[in-house]
């Protein structure tokens, strides 16, 4: 299996622009994940799905933010519009059900940098 | 709610000396715990996890953990550290119930002196 596959690796973007994140899970994982890492706020989690429902948004900083799962294949974080404090590495990651034996699996992150 | 502590924001060990990273987590239960390695500008790489049985788990890379329920920890430990070890190492803790939720700590950085 490849992993967990993110999209871009990197992204500048300016003040106010939209920015799309995508990431492809590990195939047959149920969960999945979207992180945010920066150096004041370490490891944040912002959302996780589970078959694609979202079931946790508790992390999403606001209204700006929005994330989807339209299959099982795909997924994407959505900033709209973008603010320099968003600036972060933001990490994809994948479970199966049962996450006490396999772990969870992360994506080798995008690094967003908002100008 | 549960949380992780890795009281050691940085440690730096000689090559080949030994290596504890402390890890303390706060839960009302037997938690799932999994430690992650980050090396520069990459992603988190699993070392090793627990989630039942015997308390010392063995991981990749010759690192190895230790499960202790009455100091609600668990440390990460490697007998002889190499060069190539030097990266930031992440504690993390799940719940056992309906939740997916992985929290983690802080990250310890790790430098290792030739």
């Amino acid at each position: 299996d490849a992993g967990v596959i993110q999209s871009p690796r990197h992204e500048v973007t300016e003040m106010g622009q939209e920015v799309t994140l995508r990431c492809k899970p590990i195939s047959g994982h149920d969960y999945l994940f979207w992180y945010r890492q920066t150096m004041m706020r370490g490891l944040e989690l912002l959302i996780y799905f589970n078959n694609n429902v979202p079931i946790d948004d508790s992390g999403m900083p606001e209204d700006r933010f929005s994330a989807k799962m339209p299959n099982a294949s795909f997924s994407t974080l959505k900033i709209q519009p973008s603010e320099p404090r968003d600036s972060a590495v933001y990490f994809c990651a994948s479970s199966p059900w049962d996450r006490g034996i396999y772990g969870y699996t992360f994506g080798s992150g995008t690094r967003l940098t908002v100008v | 709610a549960q949380s992780v502590t890795q009281p050691d924001i940085h440690i730096t060990v000689s090559e080949g000396a030994s290596l504890e990273l402390r890890c303390n987590y706060s839960y009302g239960a037997t938690p799932y715990l999994f430690w992650y390695v980050q090396s520069p500008g990459q992603g988190l790489q699993l070392l090793l996890k627990y989630f039942s049985g015997d308390t010392l788990v063995q991981g990749i890379k010759g690192f190895e953990a230790e499960f202790k329920r009455s100091q609600s920890s668990f440390n990460l430990r490697k007998p002889s550290v190499h060069w190539s070890d030097a990266a930031e190492y992440f504690c993390a803790v799940g719940q056992m119930d309906s939740s997916y939720k992985l929290i983690f700590g802080s990250g310890t950085r790790l430098l290792v002196r030739p």
